[in-house]
């Protein structure tokens, strides 16, 4: 059962902010948050990493509410080249075991 | 830096044969490995962890007399692919966990093996 939830997909237009959310209802106490992307065919990019409130880093801002059962990753004035599929990962389970297992994903298209 | 390196990225086999896929951590030590596969248009399968020096740590449904896994050391892990069959058919990536300072402990992943198998 995926520890995680996100929208399938998603449609913007290039030079829009997009904001992906994910839900993580059962995240544990000490456990990350960790975004990646992946295009086809390659291994998922790690974009950014965020325990709680906001991180940003050069490509993308990570915003976590306080009680954590969700986060938002923000992708400022996308281009065409950000179309690819968007994972939120949460990796411990019960016993502070690491199970890093993916949900679904979130597919972005980018349009012209 | 936190470079994966995956080899080979591409292979095929007759059906029957074995395939061996090496995971490397280029700039950073990696206590934890660990091997996905992934079908197209799907999200990542996670097949396996691995801790080096011990045993792997195989998830529910996967054959572990069929994908060999041995994590020599803290940069090397291997996946073998034993007596594969097209149903193996598939892109398997390896990610390594744990590193240099200033990661809090995230995966990073190689570019990936695309297995096909006649």
């Amino acid at each position: 059962l995926a520890k995680t939830t996100q929208p399938i997909s998603m449609d913007s237009y290039e030079g829009q902010e997009v904001n992906i959310t994910c839900s993580h209802n059962n995240i544990a106490t000490n456990d990350y948050i960790t975004w990646y992307q992946q295009f086809p065919s390659q291994g998922p990019r790690f974009i950014i990493q965020g325990y709680k409130t906001k991180v940003t880093n050069e490509v993308a801002s990570l915003f976590i509410p306080a009680d954590r059962k969700s986060s938002t990753l923000s992708l400022p004035r996308v281009s065409l080249s950000d179309t690819a599929v968007y994972y939120c990962l949460v990796g411990l389970g019960p016993g502070g075991s690491y199970i890093p297992t993916f949900g679904r994903g979130t597919s972005l298209i980018v349009h012209p | 830096g936190a470079v994966v390196s995956q080899h080979p990225s591409r292979v095929i086999c007759k059906s029957g044969t074995s395939v061996k896929i090496e995971c490397r951590s280029l700039d950073f030590q990696a206590t934890t490995m660990f091997w996905y596969r992934q079908f197209p248009k799907k999200s990542l399968m996670l097949m396996a962890t691995s801790n080096e020096g011990s045993k792997a740590t195989y998830e529910q449904g996967v054959e572990k007399d069929k994908f060999l896994i041995n994590h020599a050391s803290l940069t090397l892990s291997t996946l073998t692919v034993t007596s594969a069959h097209p149903e193996d058919s598939s892109f398997y990536i390896c990610s390594a966990r744990g590193g240099t300072s200033g990661n809090t402990g995230a995966q990073y992943f190689g570019p990936g093996t695309r297995l096909t198998v006649l």
